[in-house]
């Protein structure tokens, strides 16, 4: 395994309902990432946090929203979405943002199914 | 614009066989260059690294090759396994975007008795 867990692994919900995704890198890197993997997309990047701090929104609509309350743990708050945000949620770690050279290492991923 | 582009899109193969999949890209100032395998159901793993002044790097069977002047890399896989089945992406990074990262579409490979 990566190092990197996320819960649940599959999620099931209404557009009406509020769910939330969870990430924990156990690495002590400093920076995580959301990504959204659609089908026969490439990864799109949603937000990167660095120390805490986000560093980084990819013009992510409102329903989804990030909290990191610290380095290890990173989560994403998911309200009124819609169908076509059916996807697989990836959740990722490096030792920190600045240079190219930190390797990402992903977890295995939510796969979220809307009705 | 930043881009990456792989090829094939998909790929069947018989167990021991070779197979070559292709990159090309467009990511400047060019940083480096990733291959990661994503089983099904599962995050990327990363496979090997280049930087710019890097033309060959191996992992085991798998076997990247990187041409800055045309801005192609291809990853080689040698003797194929039934494990090999997955999805094999290109990822490159630019000097100047921290951590961002450009993903191509990937390459869906399929290994059969």
């Amino acid at each position: 395994e990566t190092g990197v867990t996320q819960t649940p692994r599959h999620l099931v919900m209404g557009m009406t309902n509020k769910k939330s995704l969870k990430c924990e890198q156990h690495l002590g890197h400093n920076a995580m990432y959301w990504y959204k993997q659609s089908a026969k997309k490439p990864l799109e990047l949603m937000f990167v946090y660095n120390f805490k701090e986000q560093t980084e929104n990819n013009s992510v609509p409102s329903r989804f929203s990030p909290e990191c309350p610290n380095s290890s743990h990173l989560f994403l708050h998911l309200h009124t979405l819609q169908p076509e945000d059916s996807a697989l949620y990836l959740c990722a770690s490096s030792q920190e943002t600045a240079g190219a050279t930190y390797t990402q290492y992903f977890g295995p991923g939510t796969r979220l199914t809307v009705l | 614009k930043n881009q990456v582009e792989q090829s094939p899109q998909s790929l069947i193969i018989l167990e021991g066989k070779n197979c070559t999949l292709q990159c090309n890209y467009t990511v400047s100032p060019f940083s480096n260059l990733r291959w990661y395998k994503q089983d099904t159901g599962r995050g990327p793993v990363s496979l090997t690294i280049m930087t710019f002044s890097e033309n060959t790097k191996s992992n085991g069977r798998y076997t990247a090759t990187l041409d800055a002047d045309t801005k192609q890399s291809s990853l080689h896989i040698t003797a194929s396994q039934l494990s090999d089945s997955a999805s094999y992406i290109c990822v490159v990074s630019a000097h100047n975007a921290g951590n961002m990262l450009t993903f191509g579409g990937g390459t869906r490979l399929m290994v059969k008795p």
